[in-house]
């Protein structure tokens, strides 16, 4: 069965610093990877998707994600972090198949301080 | 502009009670599905359909129903036999030809139990 760790449950940084969000995840096929934020009381919105092609995947906003196989990992990352970033970010999975469920991690909440 | 409206956004409901959140979507998505959100959870599907009239359980089901008359509405009803159903409940959808899965969400409803 499919599943997605992310490692810590709050991250806190401060504003321009580089900002590293961890997934990883256990699939037995292929996976279909993907990042989503979400800001207070409202619905998730895609950062990025990783679908087997190019494994550094670039996303909205100025994150971008490399998917290796080798660590099972899926690390969102942006190189300076604005005030805006604060946020919850989610990770999910999904297989190949085409009934589009996703497999969620815990969630991780971005904290930017100035 | 298309997208998927949830509503209400806020909800009160009395133990004993069923209620029924409503889910609308004007993307000509085939599938929809309804995930529970719990912080720190992450989040959970709750029952998902490919196809009007058809619809399977997720991994939560129990305590919940569902329909689906129309491919553009997917109401979700909340049992008294949900034991804690205080949450918040994202509805998503997904053109079933699109292969990459990605989902398409709602603003979400939260529902609390007094």
């Amino acid at each position: 069965a499919q599943s997605v760790t992310q490692l810590g449950s709050h991250v806190s940084v401060s504003e321009g610093a580089l900002v590293l969000l961890r997934c990883n995840y256990s699939s037995s096929v292929p996976p279909y990877l993907f990042w989503y934020v979400q800001y207070p009381n409202q619905g998730l919105q895609l950062l990025l998707k990783y679908t087997s092609a190019a494994t550094l995947v670039k996303g909205i906003n100025g994150f971008e994600a490399e998917f290796k196989k080798s660590e099972t990992s899926f690390h969102l990352t942006k190189p300076s972090a604005h005030m805006s970033d604060a946020a919850e970010y989610f990770c999910a999975v999904s297989d190949s198949s085409n009934t589009g469920k996703l497999i969620f991690g815990q969630g991780t909440t971005l904290q930017v301080k100035p | 502009d298309g997208g998927i409206t949830q509503s209400p956004k806020y909800l009160f409901r009395k133990e004993g009670q069923n209620v029924t959140l409503s889910c609308e979507q004007n993307l000509n998505h085939d599938a929809m599905y309804w995930y529970r959100q719990d912080p720190g959870q992450g989040l959970r599907l709750i029952y998902y359909s490919q196809i009007v009239n058809d619809f399977q359980k997720g991994d939560i089901a129990e305590g919940y129903s569902v329909s689906r008359e129309k491919k553009e509405s997917f109401p979700l009803t909340v049992t008294s036999a949900q034991k804690n159903p205080t949450a918040f409940y994202l509805c998503a959808s997904k053109e079933v030809s699109s292969g990459a899965n990605v989902l398409t969400f709602g603003a979400g409803s939260r529902l609390t139990v007094l």
